[in-house]
């Protein structure tokens, strides 16, 4: 099994550039999220999944749009970019999100300039 | 505001010494993990709790649910450079989200 893969690795976008953060997972879990990492403020929740065809707003959604038409695919789309959206990005999957173990990619490191 | 408050932010340690890492909140969680995160790297989890008072051992790691269920700390004893990272502790409160908080340095120094 590979997990959870993210690509890409590393991307530099320029302002008002649109772009999709890929995510996929083959262990066949349910619930699929995103959350963003920045220095000093742990992970904070975008957007998640309980399910294929079913996705909700997190904590921190403005400005990206998420969709889930399977099981192992959770892509994340930046409509405009913008610099307060440079950040790591991390995708994470779990059989359930209570009491489960999340499942997290490698990340990828975004700079908007 | 971080719904997870924990403390310290940073924590430098020589090999071998202890210590001790919290994890507070005003609300009440169905359960609370903890997870270490390595550079350039995702998150691991290393324990899930769920039931309040309960310890749970890991090794040199011991892990404690709050009675409320509120708060939680790891204890690391006989700290190595192996357990150099960032700790991050994440509760849940049954509405499919995993709240966490800003996390802890921990560097131990050979």
């Amino acid at each position: 099994n590979a997990g959870v893969t993210q690509t890409p690795k590393f991307q530099v976008l320029k302002t008002g550039q649109s772009m999709t953060l890929q995510c996929a997972q083959d262990m066949n879990h349910e619930y699929m999220s995103w959350y963003r990492q920045d220095p000093g403020m742990g992970l904070r929740l975008i957007h998640y999944s309980v399910g294929a065809g079913i996705t909700d707003q997190g904590e921190v959604p403005n400005g990206y749009n998420v969709s889930r038409s399977t099981t192992e695919d959770f892509p994340l789309r930046l409509l405009s970019a913008a610099p307060s959206q440079t950040s790591v990005y991390f995708c994470a999957s779990s059989y359930t999100i209570n009491y489960n173990e999340q499942f997290f990619g490698p990340g990828t490191r975004l700079t908007v300039l | 505001t971080q719904l997870l408050e924990q403390s310290p932010q940073f924590l430098s340690i020589q090999e071998g010494e202890n210590l001790t890492v919290y994890c507070n909140s005003s609300s009440v969680f169905s359960s609370l993990q903890w997870y270490r995160q390595e550079p350039g790297e995702g998150p691991v989890l290393l324990v899930t709790v769920v039931t309040g008072g309960e310890v749970k051992k890991l090794k040199r790691l011991t892990f404690q649910f709050g009675d409320a269920r509120k708060d939680s700390s790891l204890h690391i004893t006989a700290a190595q450079p192996g357990d150099t990272g960032l700790y991050l502790c994440a509760g849940s409160s049954n509405d499919y989200k995993l709240s966490f908080g800003a996390g802890t340095t921990v560097t131990v120094r050979a």
